[in-house]
């Protein structure tokens, strides 16, 4: 079956970096994409950006442009997304989601903590 | 960036009635071309990620139970549950797709009353 499993929990200092990864599996992975997404304490749901698998096109929500990176590894059919320059309000619950032709997030992961703190 | 307006914020329906939630956007997400609305919505139960159920403002994902449906076009989009169970209880996201940044609407709290 579908699954995307994300890393595991990170507390980071501010001004630090980060990077999550999203193992997919069950469905062809050079032909999706991978969106990312956040989710604050207040709940609200903040597109990050979105990789396309096969041509490693990128885009990204501008607020992200300059502190976000998203890549890709066909071998390990792992996703990634890191993150620079932390700082507190970044702390939120980060999502990956596999987008399999429709540009929707179809298919989500279980979320990764990332805790900016000093 | 396209804005979307979720309303209202949160609504108690008794077990059986119909829940209503909509969503308008600050432009319209119909694509001429293809006659299709770029507007997807999701279900978030507490401490799972967010589950697609409907795309194409219309169109039910594969397994969502049919009390769930979408309609709307342009900017102004609606979610129905025709008949709320318990296990609806939820958070419900609008989302477009039409254009980059993809944008979320703030979410609809869904409760029993």
């Amino acid at each position: 079956q579908i699954q995307l499993v994300q890393s595991g929990p990170e507390v980071k200092k501010p001004g630090t970096s980060v990077k999550v990864s999203c193992k997919a599996s069950g469905f062809t992975f050079s032909s999706s994409a991978v969106q990312w997404v956040r989710q604050t304490r207040g709940q609200r749901l903040e597109w990050i950006g979105s990789i396309v698998v096969g041509s490693e096109n990128t885009n990204y929500a501008q607020k992200f442009q300059e502190r976000v990176t998203l890549s890709r590894d066909m071998s390990t059919t792992t996703a990634y997304m890191e993150v620079s320059s932390l700082r507190s309000e970044d702390t939120a619950v980060y999502y990956c989601a596999a987008d399999l032709g429709r540009e929707t997030a179809d298919y989500w992961g279980q979320g990764t903590l990332v805790t900016v703190s000093s | 960036d396209i804005v979307m307006t979720q309303s209202p914020d949160s609504l108690a329906v008794s077990l059986g009635e119909r829940a209503t939630i909509n969503c308008k956007s600050s432009q319209s997400v119909l694509y001429s071309s293809n006659n299709k609305n770029y507007l997807a919505w999701y279900q978030q139960k507490p401490g799972q990620p967010p589950k697609l159920l409907i795309y194409w403002a219309a169109t039910r994902e594969s397994g969502v139970p049919d009390r769930f449906s979408g309609s709307g076009s342009g900017t102004d989009f609606t979610l129905t549950i025709s008949s709320l169970q318990a296990e609806d209880v939820a958070l419900y996201y609008c989302q477009q797709y039409f254009g980059f940044p993809l944008t979320f609407g703030g979410g609809t709290k869904v409760e029993i009353k």
